[in-house]
């Protein structure tokens, strides 16, 4: 089983719709989840952190189920700019805090 | 504020060749990643050091892959021979090292450099 898991996508929408990302992960122990951005032949680059509690930022809404340890990001209203590769990241407490991104979920909006 | 560097920012070189990748880190950031990104798939990480230590390396191909970090600030990542399946993104990372509570923790967010894109042929 692989330490994080995503969506294959790709997810292909139209403008103005709403999308939702999933990721699990292996490691019981992780402390610290994100998830980071990456356009087309672009670096990643880190989108929001994911906390117990929820968080929002815009039309980004992020979740986190440690019971089910699983992940989930919410985009609303989507816009074209928002046609990217969503990767989920997992960090670990301990040692050197392991880092280890999932495969990815592409996203295409469409007009 | 100067972001990661990383050079070359392609590379194409013949199986069995070798070849070196340079990193120099948000100056400040004592940890430094180097992931390999295959076309398609996420980043994979390769190694991790924690200012010139190293404190994962579990999925380096260590038969031909070495990093280092002298002085704990640049790294270089070196291929002895290349595969036709090295052919990838090198992105290197840093990100900084805080002290709170009595305890060491990393700073979440990762910075990326901008990759070197290697084809072996």
């Amino acid at each position: 089983r692989k330490e994080v898991e995503q969506d294959p996508g790709p997810f292909n929408v139209p403008e103005g719709a709403t999308v939702a990302f999933n990721c699990t992960y292996s490691n019981s122990a992780s402390q610290s989840f994100f998830w980071y951005r990456q356009d087309c032949r672009k670096e990643p680059k880190l989108l929001m952190s994911v906390y117990s509690s929820g968080n929002e930022d815009g039309r980004f809404t992020a979740q986190l189920n440690r019971a089910s340890q699983y992940i989930s990001l919410l985009i609303r209203d989507s816009k074209l700019s928002d046609s990217a590769t969503y990767l989920c990241v997992v960090k670990g407490n301990t040692g050197g805090f392991k880092t280890i991104f999932g495969a990815g979920t592409r996203l295409f909006v469409k007009a | 504020e100067a972001g990661v560097a990383q050079s070359p920012r392609y590379k194409i070189i013949e199986k069995r060749q070798s070849v070196a990748f340079w990193c120099n880190p948000i100056s400040g950031h004592a940890t430094l990643y180097w992931y390999q990104q295959i076309l398609g798939q996420g980043p994979k990480l390769l190694i991790q050091f924690q200012n010139n230590g190293v404190v994962d390396d579990s999925q380096l191909p260590k038969d031909r892959f070495s990093a280092e970090r002298l002085k704990g600030v640049d790294s270089t990542l070196k291929i002895q021979p290349a595969k036709l399946e090295d052919s990838a993104v090198y992105l290197c990372a840093s990100s900084l090292i805080t002290k709170g509570r009595g305890r060491l923790t990393t700073n979440e967010k990762l910075f990326f450099g901008s990759g070197t894109q290697l084809s072996v042929l």
